[in-house]
């Protein structure tokens, strides 16, 4: 099964802030890497499908990149409304596999 | 619109067995596929499986193979997973989900003597 590694698994940051979440495969993925926010008690939430295509709906403050092994999340601009935890899945084969989750927090 | 909708929380005694469903609405239940993840309280997500619901073609990861049964009525858009022999480490909240990010609402699954 491929791995993700996701860093950091925590990250304390201030709204305003420009914030930078980071996956690895263990082997290359093409782009099939999506990232999800999730939020006490809820479900997940698409944020970003194929590695950089903002799912509908989700604000411009959010963007992906990367292609092979690496991947990034960044939010621009921090919300009061994004801290959450935030996962990469791989569906490039199955098992699909997701990171360990990055919690982002306020500081 | 686009939803899936979960069955309710469930309690269950170690050994048991649990199956969990998953009306869909709002499309072609049988144009995508459904996946099975789980999240342990405090803890990550979990890949379970997956099931076409054309074919009914199934695959699941090795942690659950033996365990684990994807299912589904397509007369009523509906999904099911049913696992087997639970333990109290199955205690969790069980999502489905579709491509492209479309989940149920959970269903809470506790297994305990």
């Amino acid at each position: 099964a491929i791995q993700m590694t996701q860093s950091p698994s925590s990250l304390s940051a201030s709204v305003g802030d420009r914030v930078t979440i980071t996956c690895r495969a263990s082997q290359g993925i093409r782009n099939d890497l999506g990232w999800y926010q999730q939020k006490p008690g809820k479900a997940p939430k698409l944020l970003i499908y194929a590695a950089s295509s903002l799912q509908s709906g989700v604000p411009s403050r959010f963007s992906g990149s990367g292609s092979g092994t690496d991947f990034t999340l960044t939010i621009s601009s921090l919300q009061p409304e994004d801290f959450a935890t935030y996962y990469c899945l791989q569906d490039y084969n199955y098992p699909q596999t997701f990171g360990q989750g990055t919690k982002l927090e306020i500081k | 619109q686009v939803q899936l909708v979960q069955s309710g929380a469930e309690v269950k005694k170690p050994g048991a067995s649990v199956k969990v469903s998953c009306k869909a609405s709002g499309y072609t239940f049988t144009s995508y596929d459904i996946n099975w993840v789980r999240q342990a309280t405090g803890q990550g997500l979990e890949w379970m499986g997956w099931m076409n619901p054309n074919s009914g073609n199934t695959g699941y990861a090795q942690k659950f193979q033996g365990r684990v049964t994807m299912t589904r009525n397509t007369s009523i858009s509906t999904a099911y997973m049913e696992l087997s022999s639970l333990r109290s480490e199955d205690t969790a909240v069980y999502y489905c989900a579709r491509d492209p990010g479309v989940w149920g609402q959970g269903t809470l699954v506790t297994v305990s003597s």
